[in-house]
């Protein structure tokens, strides 16, 4: 069945430090590939995408590319800020039908500290 | 532009009452969800609809009923609350065209955090 599998938090780092979160996934077809972030106290928002293989999705910062040959979407920020502290979700979708619910991984907490 | 907006944040109930969560969203999507979060348990689909009177269930939807009378509107109901559903729970809505630039992402509420006794 279709899955996602991120790294284990909580994860921190230092103001400025380079962020990288894995995210592999396993999913038939050609899914759209999601990272959400949930700042505290708040719903999950997306914070960037990714439709095809080679797509790189990016937003505040944060960059990610959809790797088919790996089956990954690590997500990546140069220098992360105390604003970034929030739990990160990798999440897919198949889009190839009318309905396909979403599949999200567990989640990793990021804390940064100044 | 409201988006989706959950109603209570909180509420505390005894084992055995019954409450209802509300979500509503203006941004006209057919899709909509409700999620329930725990820790070390990520986020899990209880029921969905994809459309004005249509519901299904989700991956946990033992106790949990649904109710989708009007497109903007998704109800959960408790009908008697038991401890193992205490949890914060999360609406969210999308498009169902995959077409639209949007299609697939979702739109959540900020949660309703619930506590059974």
């Amino acid at each position: 069945g279709n899955s996602v599998t991120q790294m284990e938090g909580p994860v921190t780092l230092s103001e400025e430090a380079f962020l990288t979160i894995n995210c592999t996934y396993t999913a038939t077809g050609y899914p759209s590939l999601f990272w959400y972030v949930q700042y505290p106290g708040e719903g999950l928002q997306l914070l960037l995408k990714a439709t095809k293989a080679d797509d790189k999705g990016s937003n505040k910062g944060f960059e990610a590319t959809y790797r088919k040959e790996t089956t990954s979407f690590h997500l990546e920020k140069g220098s992360v800020q105390v604003s970034d502290s929030a739990v990160y979700f990798c999440a897919l979708t198949r889009t190839k039908t009318s309905y396909d619910k979403v599949i999200f991984g567990p989640g990793t907490s990021l804390s940064v500290i100044p | 532009n409201a988006g989706v907006t959950q109603t209570p944040k909180f509420r505390v109930l005894k084992t055995g009452q019954s409450m209802t969560l509300l979500c509503a969203q203006d941004m006209n999507h057919e899709y909509m969800y409700w999620y329930r979060q725990d820790p070390g348990m990520g986020l899990r689909l209880i029921h969905y609809s994809v459309g004005e009177g249509t519901t299904a269930k989700g991956e946990v939807p033992d106790g949990y009923n649904v109710s989708r009378l009007k497109k903007q509107n998704f109800l959960l109901g408790l009908e008697s609350a038991a401890p193992s559903q205490t949890s914060v729970y999360f609406c969210a809505s999308s498009y169902s065209n995959v077409r639209v630039a949007g299609a697939n992402v979702l739109t959540f509420g900020a949660g309703s955090r619930l506590t059974v006794l």
